[in-house]
């Protein structure tokens, strides 16, 4: 049983440009919630999507967006990189109604922008 | 604002022995509580939790104990082994409205369990 996948695991990008980040669930999964991992930091809660909806965000510019797809894949876009957002990019799956426990972390996506 | 805090960036401890990870917090609104352990280039792994209506949760060699009152959790680890050596990570989440179980996470600890 595949756990969550995310794509790709590492990412170099110039100031400015813009970045698409992927992730899959694991199987039986419908909820994704993506974190944000500076070095040297714990993960920051960036938003959650179920049924293909923001439903909670932490206190990120609108530069970062989100989307879910049908099958509960998600991606995760950033605008406008800035040196700032270099970090580790965390997917966490759960199913519905399973609260904080029930996550699943992906690998990760490490970005460094140049 | 840190609203949940680890204070030591590093813990060695000699395989056999006791690992106290500690955390503090500071919203009370905070009910529910998470140790993750994180490998490098791997994602963080859940390990145990605790509800604020309990003050002890045990799992084999891992306990958690939570005291309300001063706002601190700490992770016990009893005997630590060098598999252990990771980076702890405490989480918490609150009741607060519209709070779909977001994670606060504190800073982590690393610790190292030399054989």
């Amino acid at each position: 049983d595949a756990g969550v996948t995310q794509s790709p695991t590492h990412l170099i990008k110039t100031r400015g440009q813009q970045v698409t980040l992927r992730c899959s669930p694991k199987s039986g999964h419908d909820t994704v919630s993506w974190y944000q991992q500076a070095l040297g930091q714990g993960p920051q809660f960036i938003f959650q999507y179920y049924e293909e909806e923001e439903r909670q965000r932490g206190n990120f510019p609108d530069r970062f967006s989100g989307h879910q797809f049908p099958n509960y894949s998600s991606e995760l876009n950033v605008n406008a990189l800035l040196l700032g957002d270099s970090a580790l990019y965390l997917c966490a799956s759960s199913p519905q109604g399973v609260r904080n426990y029930g996550y699943t972390f992906g690998s990760g996506t490490r970005l460094t922008v140049v | 604002d840190q609203q949940v805090k680890q204070n030591s960036p590093s813990l060695s401890v000699q395989e056999g022995r006791i690992s106290i990870l500690n955390c503090d917090y500071t919203n009370s609104m905070f009910d529910y509580f998470l140790w993750y352990k994180k490998y490098p280039a791997e994602g963080p792994t859940f390990l145990i939790s605790i509800s604020s209506i309990k003050d002890k949760n045990e799992d084999g060699r891992f306990t958690v104990f939570l005291n309300k009152s001063a706002k601190h959790l700490s992770l016990h680890i009893v005997p630590s082994q060098p598999g252990d050596s990771a980076v702890y990570f405490c989480a918490a989440s609150g009741r607060s409205s519209g709070n779909t179980g977001k994670l606060i996470f504190g800073q982590g600890t690393t610790l190292q369990v030399k054989p």
